[in-house]
């Protein structure tokens, strides 16, 4: 079985500038989870979906943040602009259940913003 | 406002000896408790989780301890192994485990052969 894809694994960008990050999750997996984290922190939940739908995006900083799953399948997260702050990794995961112990990981994408 | 804690950020043991790391938590709504092991570059694995009802489960090596009255739960590796070496976060959630996780910071361990 596959894992959760995420790309780039790597990107580097300057203040102000746009980027995004795609998500693949495992196959048959109806709920899709983004998280930051910030070194030194633990991964901190931006938002979750059940197929196409928003659960929670309560600490998803909105005024810079966007995400979506348009066919309930791949995802994407942007920011725009970024500022210094969002330098992170950022994780996306998969569950078939919505169940916090069945949640896979993907290997995260690190975003420095300079 | 951190609701789940690891107070140690590093810990160091010798390989087959026992790795015992800890968390503490603040909110009493938690009744769900994981632990995650996460290898550089890679994202977190799940790695064995306690439920509320219980004060102790175990799997293999790995044993998580809760003790709810001093909102506490302990991670307990016996023998290390190289292998080991990680960053090991604790997380903890609502409703049996259906709701958001919050993670600590984490633990770095480092199991010396």
């Amino acid at each position: 079985e596959a894992g959760v894809a995420q790309s780039p694994r790597y990107k580097i960008i300057e203040k102000r500038q746009s980027v995004a990050f795609w998500c693949n999750p495992i196959s048959g997996h109806a709920t899709l989870y983004w998280y930051q984290q910030i070194l030194g922190q633990g991964p901190k939940l931006l938002i979750q979906f059940q197929n196409n739908g928003v659960v929670d995006d309560s600490q998803l900083p909105k005024d810079r943040f966007s995400a979506e799953r348009l066919k309930g399948v791949d995802s994407t997260l942007k920011i725009q602009p970024a500022k210094l702050e969002d330098s992170a990794v950022y994780l996306c995961a998969s569950s078939l259940n919505g169940r916090a112990d069945t949640q896979y990981f993907g290997p995260g994408t690190r975003l420095t913003v300079l | 406002d951190q609701q789940v804690k690891q107070n140690s950020p590093s810990l160091s043991v010798q390989e087959g000896r026992i790795s015992i790391l800890n968390c503490d938590y603040t909110n009493s709504m938690f009744d769900y408790f994981l632990w995650y092991k996460k290898y550089p570059a890679e994202g977190p694995t799940f790695l064995i989780s306690i439920s509320s009802i219980k004060d102790k489960n175990e799997d293999g090596r790995f044993t998580v301890f809760l003790n709810k009255s001093a909102k506490h739960l302990s991670l307990h590796i016996v023998p290390s192994q190289p292998g080991d070496s990680a960053v090991y976060f604790c997380a903890a959630t609502t409703q049996g485990g259906s709701e958001k996780l919050v993670f600590g910071k984490g633990t770095k361990l480092t199991v010396n052969p």
